[in-house]
């Protein structure tokens, strides 16, 4: 089966950096999706890498290493409003579904 | 900016009851999806949907369980007997490419 794992639960303050890993067993995908999810609300696309690297959007940075089954998603200069749960995502070649990963709760502190 | 609508927002249904959740996807795209969320945990695959046909289907979706698109912009989850343990936010998500979803605000589906 498919599995995407990542932490809980991960407290920082405001203005800081935080990075939330993803590791992964699946098979073969297109790429490394991140969404958002406030309390009450809908996922929310943040980023995506379909190549191994480094992608940045604003605040946002991904990271992706195929060879080490292993993703990240960086957020800089950290603001309340990002506390929220954060999930990896995956869509899977020959499978028609975006997979999602145990997802992390974020928690900034002023 | 086009957005994935889902109706109704809110849904109290007594054990054994049907329940009909509706989507209106994105109107280009073509991939239909359904997730479901229980409170706390992660977003798990429902159904997808193809080209009016179902494409996947997870072990969570069994008889109890149907999705039709009666016409060419509506997509509905329809749940038949109700049980308490599905009560969960159903997302509708939709998608044109593999990069990523895009997803309804959900409806609270509780079963009393």
């Amino acid at each position: 089966g498919q599995s995407l794992e990542q932490p809980s639960e991960v407290t920082a303050v405001e203005g800081a950096i935080v990075q939330i890993n993803c590791t992964y067993q699946t098979s073969g995908f297109y790429g490394l999706s991140w969404y958002q999810q406030h309390d009450g609300g809908a996922p929310t696309f943040l980023s995506y890498n379909a190549l191994d690297g480094l992608e940045e959007t604003g605040r946002f940075s991904s990271f992706l290493s195929r060879s080490d089954s292993y993703g990240y998603l960086l957020l800089q200069e950290l603001q309340m409003k990002d506390s929220a749960s954060y999930f990896c995502a995956v869509r899977l070649y020959n499978f028609n579904k975006f997979y999602f990963g145990s997802g992390t709760k974020l928690n900034v502190k002023p | 900016e086009p957005e994935v609508t889902q109706t109704p927002s809110h849904q109290v249904t007594q054990m054994g009851q049907e329940v009909i959740l509706r989507c209106v996807p994105i109107s280009n795209h073509l991939y239909f999806y359904w997730y479901r969320q229980i409170l706390g945990q992660k977003v798990e695959f429902l159904v997808s949907f193809y080209n009016n046909e179902i494409s996947e289907k997870s072990e969570i979706f069994d008889d109890q369980f149907s999705v039709e698109r009666p016409d060419g912009s509506n997509f509905t989850l329809k749940i038949r007997s109700t049980k308490l343990e599905d009560s969960a936010m159903y997302f509708c998500a939709s998608s044109e490419e593999p990069r990523e979803a895009f997803f309804g605000q959900g409806t609270r589906l509780t079963v009393v």
